[in-house]
């Protein structure tokens, strides 16, 4: 079956400007994980979705940062007024309940100019 | 979660079998052993996972000492594909969702 997939693949935005990345989850995958890779790094957290809720938004940086599920499937993260610093690839991944095996999507990469 | 240590970068001939240490001697009773991999511009790959006992799939084989303290994966014989950040992650059962990722270490798998 398809795996996860994120759109935009790639994103370009003038500082100060809001941005909404976008996941879809494997069919069936109750948990979406968001994560941050800034270039030459790991991955940081930023939240955790159990359904359409989110247990852990922990990892945000900020209350720039915000994001939202629909029930088990689209989930959709916006970053309002949009900072250098925010350039990076933000990854999402989703995994089956009890699961700890995290199947990755491509990911999108956000330039902030 | 328990910490993690790896090697910067490891290099290995295709063909060979390639032994990737990770050292994570705070792990505690609850906490398993998870490694990733990230090829150059993809989101990471669950390869293995363990608790105490070695596993092995069809990826690659994962030894855990007796102490629990580190543990190697083994990629049997590896090929040029391999190539990639290893990542070795500790967590445990009840935050099991949260993967805290370090630098990883680069294998690149040589011709």
């Amino acid at each position: 079956g398809a795996g996860v997939s994120q759109s935009p693949s790639n994103k370009v935005t003038e500082k100060g400007k809001d941005v909404e990345l976008r996941c879809d989850p494997i069919s069936g995958h109750t948990a979406l994980y968001w994560y941050r890779q800034r270039l030459g790094q790991g991955l940081e957290f930023l939240i955790y979705f159990q359904g359409n809720s989110a247990p852990d938004k922990s990892g945000l940086p900020s209350d720039r940062f915000s994001a939202e599920r629909t029930g088990e499937s689209v989930s959709t993260l916006t970053i309002q007024r949009t900072q250098q610093e925010d350039s990076a690839v933000y990854l999402c991944a989703s995994s089956q309940p009890r699961n700890n095996e995290q199947f990755f999507g491509p990911g999108t990469r956000l330039t902030v100019l | 979660d328990a910490k993690t240590t790896q090697p910067t970068s490891m290099d290995c001939a295709e063909g060979r079998a390639a032994n990737l240490p990770c050292n994570h001697s705070t792990i505690s009773g609850n906490e398993y052993v998870y490694w990733y991999r990230q090829i150059h511009s993809q989101g990471p790959q669950y390869i293995i996972h363990g608790l105490k006992n070695n596993e092995t799939n069809e990826m690659a084989s994962l030894i855990i000492t007796e102490d629990r303290k580190s543990s190697t994966l083994i990629l049997p014989h590896a090929t040029l594909r391999d190539t990639a950040v290893y990542y070795c992650i500790v967590s445990s059962g009840g935050s099991n969702y949260k993967l805290t990722f370090g630098k990883g270490t680069l294998l690149t798998v040589n011709p």
